[in-house]
């Protein structure tokens, strides 16, 4: 069965230092792969998506991620946290045939930036 | 401005009653979703319909309802059956699938602000 493995439940980074989320996802094909952000009480926000082609993938607000399919990793950097970039953040995978466009959504790490 | 709108931010519910949870979207996508999302444990698919007047249910339909009858509009009903009702449920759009020879492809899905509901 598909899933999604987000290691981190919370992370703490200073500001200005770097960051990596890690998501692992467990899959039978070749994997649509998106990292989410969402807010407190808000709804979920793109950061960026990966369909095929080049494994390295640039998104909104600074952010990047690799996709690595030996290690079957979606793995979201980012050079130099923000405190605004505190939130919580899910990795989500497209499932396979004849079940439409669904995801299957990781349990989501939360961030909190230190000053 | 194009977009999905849920309504209402915050619900209240007595317990054994019926609630209907509003989605809007003007994007013109062909594909709507619902989601339930509990602390810890991720978005789960509750709704899912890829075109008007046809929908499947995810993997939590058990107490819940929907209806499409506009492209625009996905209605979620919570009725008396859901145990445990309390949650942030979110609703999404995508355009229409694309099915190549061997695959179907997953097209980017946008989210509204969602709903908070919560049995009194």
């Amino acid at each position: 069965a598909q899933s999604v493995t987000q290691p981190d439940i919370h992370i703490t980074v200073s500001e200005g230092a770097s960051l990596e989320l890690r998501c692992n996802y467990s899959y039978g094909a070749t994997p649509y792969l998106f990292w989410y952000v969402q807010s407190p009480g808000q709804g979920l926000q793109l950061l960026l998506k990966y369909f095929s082609g080049d494994t390295l993938v640039q998104g909104i607000k600074g952010f990047e991620a690799e996709f690595k399919r030996s290690q079957s990793s979606f793995n979201l950097r980012k050079p130099s946290v923000h405190w605004s970039d505190a939130a919580e953040y899910f990795c989500a995978v497209g499932r396979t045939n004849n079940q439409g466009g669904k995801l299957i959504f990781g349990q989501g790490t939360e961030l909190s930036v230190k000053p | 401005d194009g977009g999905i709108t849920q309504s209402p931010k915050y619900l209240f519910r007595k317990e054994g009653q019926n609630v209907t949870l509003s989605c809007e979207q003007n994007l013109n996508h062909d594909a709507m979703y619902w989601y339930r999302q509990d602390p810890g444990q991720g978005l789960r698919l509750i709704y899912y319909s890829q075109i008007v007047n046809d929908f499947q249910k995810g993997d939590i339909a058990e107490g819940y309802s929907v209806s499409r009858e506009k492209k625009e509009s996905f209605p979620l009903t919570v009725t008396s059956a859901q145990k445990n009702p309390t949650a942030f449920y979110l609703c999404a759009s995508s355009t229409k699938l694309r099915t190549g020879l061997s695959k179907t492809s997953t097209d980017t899905q946008y989210f509204g602000p969602g709903t908070r509901l919560t049995v009194l």
